[in-house]
């Protein structure tokens, strides 16, 4: 699996969009960006998951770059319940494929 | 609810000790993953298994093992226990076929080695 690279930490306020980058510069052509998120010592989340293409659910947004080199996650409106460590994992889809953790970024969403 | 149960919740031992974690997937779900997150070492992935069989194999300690039962549920078998194994271990499991890939996890076990 491709190794992702991500900031260690970052702050937004409540209410206001929080943007988080990730950058897979050596990502494969068939591979998927992954986004997960940990809320203090629970079990990783999925969030939101993606080729090539922008992708948006209930959760959040993904952007991908036409390179597929790098992508942002973005939480629109962002809540003091979105405070987590939120990994971004590139990975073959489909059943069966373990999940690589790196270090992920630390959210604090502050009031 | 991810649909995925491990128990226990809490396990504190001493050194030297054995324990087992146990972890039922999501109904239907035929791969389970094991996972350790220690303070200093992030969420590394142990074994994996499917369908009773071994899928996959990370940093998994000799003094570790796994298995995968017929009725899917998993136990991770922990001995000799060391101070340095106290972590949390989590279970995930996933689905088969087309679809995304997606792994759901458990709550995790919180063990304690004193």
């Amino acid at each position: 699996d491709a190794k992702t690279t991500q900031p260690p930490s970052m702050d937004c306020a409540e209410g206001r969009a929080a943007n988080l980058p990730c950058n897979h510069s050596t990502i494969s052509g068939n591979e998927y960006v992954y986004w997960y998120r940990q809320i203090h010592s629970q079990g990783p989340q999925y969030i939101i998951h993606g080729l090539k293409n922008n992708e948006t659910n209930e959760m959040a947004s993904l952007i991908i770059t036409e390179d597929r080199k790098s992508s942002t996650l973005i939480l629109p409106h962002a809540t003091l319940r979105d405070t987590a460590v939120y990994y971004c994992i590139v990975r073959v889809a489909g059943a069966g494929n373990k999940l690589t953790f790196g270090g992920g970024t630390r959210v604090l969403v502050k009031p | 609810d991810s649909g995925v149960t491990q128990t226990p919740k809490h396990l504190i031992t001493a050194t030297g000790q054995r324990v087992t974690l146990r972890c039922s997937p999501r109904s239907g779900d035929l791969s389970v993953y094991w996972y350790q997150q220690s303070l200093d070492q992030g969420l590394q992935f142990l074994i994996q298994y499917y369908n009773g069989e071994e899928r996959a194999k990370g940093n998994i300690l000799e003094r570790f093992s796994a298995q995968q039962f017929p009725d899917l549920h998993s136990e991770l078998n922990l001995s000799s226990l060391e101070l340095g194994d106290s972590a949390l271990y989590f279970c995930a499991s996933s689905g088969t076929g087309a679809g995304t890939g997606e792994l759901f996890f458990g709550e995790g076990s919180r063990l304690t080695v004193l």
